[in-house]
């Protein structure tokens, strides 16, 4: 079974922390994504990264960073955590092919108080 | 501008009726579009997918769409719901640069 693990299923942090959400793929995909989803917007991309140490800003890159240091593992820091970044994070991956599907991670539950 | 547009929020249907759920896309070239499904508090499942040939395209738990050219549409459908249908669902295309667009999502609701 092709599997995509977010460390944690929920969070609760304090506002101002460093936060690090973290995912793991073993699909050996190139592609590694990273979402915030929030009611009524749908999915928007924070970060995309297309290889490793390699990324690309998404739509709501603001307040968040990523690394990429090996293959298999795509983090999402929030360098210093505010009460607008309580949210669902949405990791996924997804082969160097368009016509193959992303898989999604279980989801990690952020809130900041 | 690339884009994916589910124009209803929520749909309500009755346990044992049939579904259709609306994806319209605006994309340059050749769509690799798709169908996932989120239930509460979970990521999102691959229901379908297409990308050529037959333009109506099964899936699992009982899905199809039907890709439609000249409409620039992508609806799923399901002939007769269950209650476990009960989801959020989304509509997706492909950029060339592996990137998903996304629509905003339908939330299903049944009626018992």
């Amino acid at each position: 079974d092709v599997k995509v693990t977010q460390s944690s299923r929920y969070l609760v942090k304090r506002t101002g922390e460093k936060v690090f959400l973290e995912c793991v793929q073993d699909m050996d995909h190139e592609n590694m994504f990273w979402y915030r989803q929030d009611p009524g917007l749908g999915l928007r991309l924070i970060y995309f990264s297309y290889d490793v140490k390699m990324k690309e800003k998404g739509d709501i890159p603001e307040g968040y960073s990523v690394s990429r240091e090996k293959k298999e593992r795509f983090s999402l820091i929030l360098e210093s955590a505010s009460t607008n970044q309580t949210s669902m994070y949405l990791c996924a991956s997804r082969a160097g092919l368009l016509n193959t599907e992303a898989f999604f991670g279980q989801g990690t539950r952020l809130t900041v108080v | 501008a690339q884009s994916v547009t589910q124009p209803d929020i929520h749909i309500t249907v009755s346990e044992g009726a049939s579904l259709e759920l609306r994806c319209n896309y605006s994309y340059g070239a050749t769509p690799y579009l798709f169908w996932y499904v989120q239930s509460p508090g979970q990521g999102l499942q691959l229901l379908l997918k297409y990308f050529s040939g037959d333009t109506l395209v099964q899936g699992i738990k009982g899905f199809e769409a039907e890709f439609k050219r000249s409409q620039s549409s992508f609806n799923l459908r399901k002939p007769s719901v269950h209650w476990s249908d009960a989801a959020e669902y989304f509509c997706a295309v492909s950029r060339s640069n592996y990137q998903l667009i996304w629509g905003a999502g339908t939330k299903l609701i049944i009626k018992p």
